[in-house]
């Protein structure tokens, strides 16, 4: 069956520094992938997406490139804000005629003034 | 444009009540998944409901049911609940009936069970 790997977290970073928070993927077919964002006491957000092999997801200043030779789809961002803080999750669907999603575990990302 | 919205917030019941969660979803959206978040883990798929029928389940009993309404809104029922169904229950809509990749969530309700 499909499946989501990510980073454990928490991942702890001072402003400005340099984010990568990895995923990894185990599916059948061609999935889409996903990064969802969860901020406190809220529902997931999608923060994006990328739907094929070599394209690349980009938001408020967050990217992943979807590399189907290595099944990953790795989150970063070049200057994290303290506003980034939250609970990161990676997910696919799109295969076998279903696109309900399969999410990972999360990775909490605190950031420090 | 509302979002998506669930009610209650927050619930507490005892072993072996019922509980019924509520959810509106996006303005144009036809589709309503629920998911449980257990604490620390990601969302897990219980079922997936467009014109007023299950379309999809997922891995979870017999237990949890729910309805779809004429416009598009949704509950979840939770019979003779047990300490693990404490959870973070997330709602979301999407368009096109259930043919579209991407979710929209709700805040969710978090249930505690005593």
């Amino acid at each position: 069956g499909n499946s989501v790997t990510q980073m454990e977290g928490p991942v702890t970073l001072s402003e400005e520094a340099f984010l990568t928070i990895n995923c990894t993927y185990t599916a059948t077919g061609y999935p889409s992938l996903f990064w969802y964002v969860q901020y406190p006491g809220e529902g997931l957000q999608l923060l994006l997406k990328a739907t094929k092999a070599d394209d690349k997801g980009s938001n408020k200043g967050f990217e992943a490139t979807y590399r189907k030779e290595t099944t990953s789809f790795h989150l970063e961002k070049g200057s994290v804000q303290v506003s980034d803080s939250a609970v990161y999750f990676c997910a696919l669907s799109g295969t076998g005629g279903s696109y309900i999603p399969t999410f990972g575990r999360g990775t909490s990302l605190i950031v420090h003034p | 444009d509302a979002g998506v919205t669930q009610s209650p917030t927050h619930l507490i019941k005892t072993r072996g009540q019922q509980v019924t969660l509520r959810c509106s979803p996006k303005s144009g959206h036809d589709t309503v998944s629920w998911y449980q978040q257990a604490l620390g883990q990601g969302p897990q798929f219980i079922f997936q409901y467009y014109e007023e029928e299950e379309r999809q389940r997922g891995n979870f009993p017999d237990r949890f049911s729910g309805h779809q309404f004429p416009n598009y809104s949704s509950e979840l029922n939770v019979n003779a609940l047990l300490l693990g169904d404490s959870a973070l229950y997330l709602c979301a809509s999407s368009p096109r009936q259930g043919r579209e990749e991407t979710q929209y969530f709700g805040p969710g309700t978090r249930l505690l069970v005593l």
